[in-house]
């Protein structure tokens, strides 16, 4: 158990509609970092937020947003689903603010569009 | 820009044989360079991590992993395999805001 935790583990939506995912990072950690892991792509850095400010971007459609919260979870939003972003996302967490310090992940969501 | 690629999809092993995961990376600068194992159904961990330090890195379960400039590579192996390596393994590199992992390679171990 990394000590990141993910919800909902499943989801099951609709194209066009729009969900949300959230992590809460390890006790600790101040980096929240957002994956994306589908058969067609592999796995995708998205995007990295530090203590509350977006610190990098990675391969982020402009239809998903993130944001962490002052207590340091994360939220990671999807809107207009298409087909294609069904996906298993990733988030993990790091003490430090740079994507090479040693990342930690959550089990993931398995987000099914259809 | 960085680029990472792993060489081979699939490896397939016997248990107790030694195991080779190939990578070669492509990057402007001195790059970190990771590897992380994904078991099914689970998110990734940490095998090992190189940054600029000895390029022989040990990491957890008997894995190691040596980098070697003039070749772009940074090679996973294991000297013998236990039925529970198998998994997809994935090599990374990574600057201070970006990263790139490699399209993974899924180590299957035979009895």
């Amino acid at each position: 158990d990394s000590g990141v935790t993910q919800t909902p583990k499943h989801l099951i939506t609709a194209t066009g509609q729009r969900v949300t995912l959230r992590c809460s990072p390890r006790s600790g950690d101040l980096s929240v970092y957002w994956y994306q892991q589908s058969l067609d792509q592999g796995l995708q850095f998205l995007i990295q937020y530090y203590n509350g400010e977006e610190r990098a971007k990675g391969n982020i459609l402009e239809r998903f947003s993130a944001q962490q919260f002052p207590d340091l979870h994360s939220e990671l939003n999807l809107s207009s689903l298409e087909l294609g972003d069904s996906a298993l996302y990733f988030c993990a967490s790091s003490v430090g603010g740079f994507v090479d310090n040693e990342q930690f992940f959550g089990p993931g969501t398995r987000l099914t569009v259809l | 820009a960085q680029s990472v690629t792993q060489l081979d999809s699939h490896v397939s092993v016997s248990e107790g044989t030694p195991v080779l995961l190939r990578c070669n990376y492509s990057s402007s600068y001195s790059p970190s360079l990771f590897w992380y194992v994904q078991h099914p159904n689970k998110g990734l961990q940490l095998l090992l991590k190189y940054t600029s330090a000895a390029t022989l890195v040990k990491g957890i379960n008997g894995f190691e992993a040596e980098f070697k400039k003039s070749e772009t590579s940074f090679h996973l192996t294991k000297p013998s395999a236990h039925m529970s390596d198998a998994a997809e393994y994935f090599c990374v590199v990574s600057g201070a805001i970006d990263m790139r992992f490699g399209a993974g390679t899924r180590l299957t171990v035979k009895p």
